[in-house]
């Protein structure tokens, strides 16, 4: 069975700080990571996806395999970033397949 | 392009009730995945469906039953109402064509059970 797990729920740092929002993955094959965000009266979208290898936002995530993560991180945080984060893990190739989700980090970035 | 567009919603049913919910899909979206969110947990999928038909299924038990119409949009249906059934229920679309796992999201149907 899979499971992603999001050990933080809340998370709150000042303005300009680093931000690290945890994912660990438990998943028997190869698997593609995800990071959706839920800003305050937004819906739930895409951030950033780890087979892009981009950094959306000032954020960045890379999958570690062998330690099973997929931490979000930015090194200067922003008020902006204020928002629901969640992980999200589905099966490599697996097309549109169902995503299974984590429970979700609330970041707060304090003024 | 609204996006995913969803309705009710929010809507109270009690116990043992039936209830529908619908989703039109973002514009040029073939793919309707639903998803339930309890309040404080993540999304956990239900059932996707691609060509009028349950491609996918999570693990939920048949009183969760849904539809796809050819112009793609998607109805949930839960019948027996319980109490856990208590939860927001988002709709996604996807295009089936472009792997890229990106959902777009609809706002939800808050579904209560007294």
């Amino acid at each position: 069975a899979q499971r992603v797990t999001q050990p933080e729920k809340l998370l709150s740092v000042f303005k300009g700080a680093p931000v690290e929002l945890k994912c660990n993955y438990s998943y028997s094959g190869s698997p593609e990571l995800f990071w959706y965000v839920q800003y305050s009266r937004q819906r739930l979208q895409l951030l950033l996806r780890h087979i892009s290898r981009e950094s959306i936002k000032g954020f960045t995530a890379d999958l570690n395999k062998g330690e099973t993560s997929f931490h979000l991180k930015k090194p200067f945080a922003q008020e902006e970033d204020s928002a629901m984060y969640y992980c999200a893990l589905r099966s490599a190739g697996g097309g549109a397949d169902g995503l299974t989700f984590g429970k979700g980090t609330h970041l707060i970035i304090q003024p | 392009d609204a996006g995913v567009t969803q309705s009710p919603t929010h809507l109270i049913k009690t116990r043992g009730q039936q209830v529908t919910l619908r989703c039109s899909p973002k514009s040029g979206h073939d793919t309707v995945s639903w998803y339930q969110q309890a309040l404080g947990q993540g999304p956990q999928f239900i059932f996707q469906y691609y060509e009028e038909e349950e491609r996918q299924r999570g693990n939920f038990p048949d009183r969760f039953s849904g539809h796809q119409f050819p112009n793609y949009s998607s109805e949930l249906n839960v019948n027996a109402l319980l109490l856990g059934d208590s939860a927001l229920y988002l709709c996604a679309s996807s295009s089936l064509g472009r792997l890229t796992g990106e959902l777009f999201f609809g706002e939800g149907s808050r579904l209560t059970v007294l």
